[in-house]
């Protein structure tokens, strides 16, 4: 059974890094195909794809956040981290890791989210 | 970057009414779109990737089609779970979009 859970800072502060952690368990990172992706939605606001790392470290990012994103992988730990430099209020919004068998099959397996509010 | 564009944004339905749903993308994606389910307070959960393939678990009620750049999500017969919030998703060239969602809410 796939599982997935985001873990990171419930509240931040303008301007500082936000680093949220997806924990996962079920599956490994080192599968040819798979990726861990993250997404976000502010509150009662539509699905926004941040970013998502492959198998082989391939690693993709949205245009609009790419200067403003990282994502990297520690296979060993089943773990995939997601930084967001520059944090700004409306950066606000529930983050979601999620589980992609391959490209062809979106994201199968989602975390349950973890909210994040950027306030001074 | 590819824009998907879904309509009606809201869809009044009664219990036992056929769902019609759509999903424009700006260029062709091909079919690498997926279609999700979101209820309130929960995460998003996937029911049909490759456009028309239903995801384990997902009822036959729901089914996808299309391909290139028009895309459709049909339930057959609203159940009362059915009311939720349908987003589609592609994939292209690396990058991937989200839909802006479509409403589906009891009449």
């Amino acid at each position: 059974q796939i599982t997935l859970k985001e873990s990171g800072p419930t509240l931040v502060k303008p301007t500082q890094t936000l680093t949220l952690t997806c924990t996962f368990s079920g599956f490994s990172l080192s599968i040819p195909g798979v990726g861990v992706g993250w997404i976000r939605q502010p509150p009662g606001k539509a699905l926004e794809w941040l970013a998502l790392i492959y198998w082989d470290d391939d690693k993709r990012y949205s245009p609009s956040l790419k200067s403003r994103l990282t994502i990297t992988k520690d296979t060993s730990r089943n773990q995939v981290v997601l930084t967001v430099t520059k944090v700004d209020p409306v950066d606000t919004a529930t983050y979601y890791c999620a589980h992609s068998l391959t490209y062809y099959h979106g994201m199968d397996v989602w975390g349950q989210g973890t909210t994040v509010t950027v306030s001074s | 970057e590819i824009v998907l564009t879904q309509s009606p944004a809201t869809l009044s339905l009664s219990p036992g009414d056929r769902a019609t749903l759509s999903c424009r993308a700006s260029q062709s994606v091909s079919n690498y779109l997926a279609w999700y389910q979101q209820k309130p307070g929960q995460a998003p959960s996937l029911l049909i990737y490759g456009a028309s393939n239903r995801a384990t678990g997902i009822p036959a009620r729901f089914s996808g089609s299309g391909s290139g750049t028009d895309f459709t999500l049909t339930i057959s017969s609203l159940e009362p779970e059915d009311f939720a919030i349908y987003y589609c998703q592609q994939r292209s060239n690396g990058l991937w979009t989200f839909g802006q969602g479509t409403k589906v809410e009891i009449k």
